[in-house]
């Protein structure tokens, strides 16, 4: 089955710096990417996500890369500001819904004023 | 519009107590899952239905059971509660129409002791 990984577990960067997080996954069959921002207390709420078939996507400050070759991709963050600190999560899935979706472990941004 | 909602938001149970968390959504969703959250593990697909009527395992079904009473309505049952299953339970259901965003309930605290 398919393996999510993500790194790093924890990252603190300083307001108006950029932050970036990387994840790995298995399953080459995997063809949607999404990613989460998850505020204490909340449940998760997506933010951005890709499918296989784009290299890039952009939204505003945040922006998702994905190499198929290599099965990883990463969350872009520029200008970080003090409501960006959240935990992030990363997905993969494949592109019928009803699927499984399976999520990497989480990384923990705090962005320092 | 309420989105995604779950009931209650916290309980503590003891061992061997049987108890249901219930999920209910109003966007007219075919699909919907059950996860559960612990510290550095991200969220573990417990069970999914895809579509009224059906049902199918995640990664950790073993403990549970679902029931997908009607389109809106997805609950998961604890028959004899473990300390193990102590734990953040969400529940979740997709979007249709070609994009695939899972929407997320709030949550449910759950203590074993």
């Amino acid at each position: 089955g398919e393996n999510v990984e993500q790194h790093p577990s924890t990252l603190s960067v300083q307001e108006g710096d950029s932050a970036v997080i990387k994840c790995t996954y298995s399953d080459s069959a995997s063809n949607y990417f999404p990613w989460y921002k998850q505020e204490l207390g909340k449940g998760p709420q997506l933010i951005i996500d890709i499918r296989s078939n784009v290299g890039e996507k952009k939204d505003q400050r945040i922006a998702v890369t994905l190499n198929k070759t290599a099965k990883h991709f990463s969350l872009h963050i520029t200008e970080t500001q003090p409501e960006d600190s959240a935990v992030y999560f990363c997905a993969a899935s494949g592109v019928d819904y009803g699927q499984n979706f399976v999520f990497g472990p989480g990384t923990r941004l705090s962005v320092l004023p | 519009n309420a989105g995604v909602t779950q009931t209650p938001k916290f309980q503590v149970l003891k061992t061997g107590q049987s108890m249901t968390l219930q999920c209910a959504q109003d966007m007219n969703h075919n699909s919907m899952y059950w996860y559960r959250q612990d510290p550095g593990m991200g969220l573990r697909l417990i069970y999914y239905s895809a579509s009224e009527g059906t049902t199918d395992k995640g990664e950790v079904p073993n403990g549970y059971n679902v029931s997908r009473l009607n389109k809106r309505e997805f609950s998961l049952r604890l028959e004899s509660a473990a300390p193990s299953q102590t734990s953040v339970y969400f529940c979740a259901s997709i979007v249709t129409g070609g994009r695939y965003e899972q929407y997320f309930g709030p949550g449910t605290r759950l203590t074993v002791t």
